[in-house]
């Protein structure tokens, strides 16, 4: 079975600078989604970026950047110029090609943003 | 592009109780629909989904059931809340343009006294 685990259950940034939370996951299949969920105080779920296991190219949205590193299984987020409303936590999740379109997700990281 | 409701916002319920939490999605048609529960701090857990009208499947077996009685309607029922019950309830669709991506909803926060 897919799992999927992100180590950091919390982090801290200074506001304008750079972190990077890191995502693992084990799967045999060699087609599938990995997404970044966000979810503000607010619980609402945000897609932040996605990026699908066949590009080589690592996915980039404004300040949110991916590194894929599909042999070391590892789909780690970076994001840049850290602003205050980047507090938040993060889920990793993992999608297989299915019709299903089932996700599943880590267990998320607890971002804080120092100002 | 599509738009996903769930009623209600919050609930608290008794033990022994019934459920009906709603979901309904706008802007597509034949979406793929899901039900996850979050407990406080925790990851998302897949409860329930849906690939059409009157097709639910089971993630994981437990106090709840689903249905699904039209297409962009996809509601979470139980006949008798336990107190396990209690937790974030996130409905998610599946469709349209992009067929990769699961969207959802503003969520129900359910808690069993």
């Amino acid at each position: 079975a897919q799992t999927v685990t992100q180590s950091q259950p919390e982090m801290s940034v200074q506001e304008a600078e750079t972190v990077t939370l890191s995502c693992t996951y084990d799967t045999s299949e060699s087609d599938y989604y990995l997404f970044w969920y966000k979810q503000p105080p607010s619980r609402q779920m945000i897609l932040v970026i996605r990026q699908e296991a066949y590009k080589q190219q690592n996915a980039t949205e404004n300040r949110f950047s991916v590194n894929f590193q599909k042999a070391a299984k590892s789909f780690s987020l970076k994001i840049s110029d850290s602003q205050l409303g980047d507090a938040a936590m993060y889920f990793c999740a993992y999608r297989r090609y299915s019709n299903t379109g089932k996700l599943i997700f880590g267990q998320g990281t607890t971002l804080q943003v120092k100002p | 592009s599509q738009t996903i409701h769930q009623w209600p916002a919050t609930l608290v319920q008794p033990v022994g109780s019934p459920l009906s939490l709603e979901c309904t999605v706008e802007g597509t048609s034949n979406p793929n629909l899901y039900w996850y529960r979050q407990a406080a701090g925790r990851g998302l857990q897949l409860l329930f989904y849906s690939v059409g009208i009157g097709q639910i499947s089971s993630e994981v077996p437990q106090n709840l059931s689903a249905s699904r009685p039209q297409d962009r309607q996809f509601i979470l029922s139980s006949k008798k809340l336990l107190l396990s019950d209690s937790g974030f309830y996130l409905c998610a669709s599946l469709s349209g343009i992009s067929t990769d991506t699961q969207y959802f909803g503003p969520g129900t926060r359910l808690t069993v006294l």
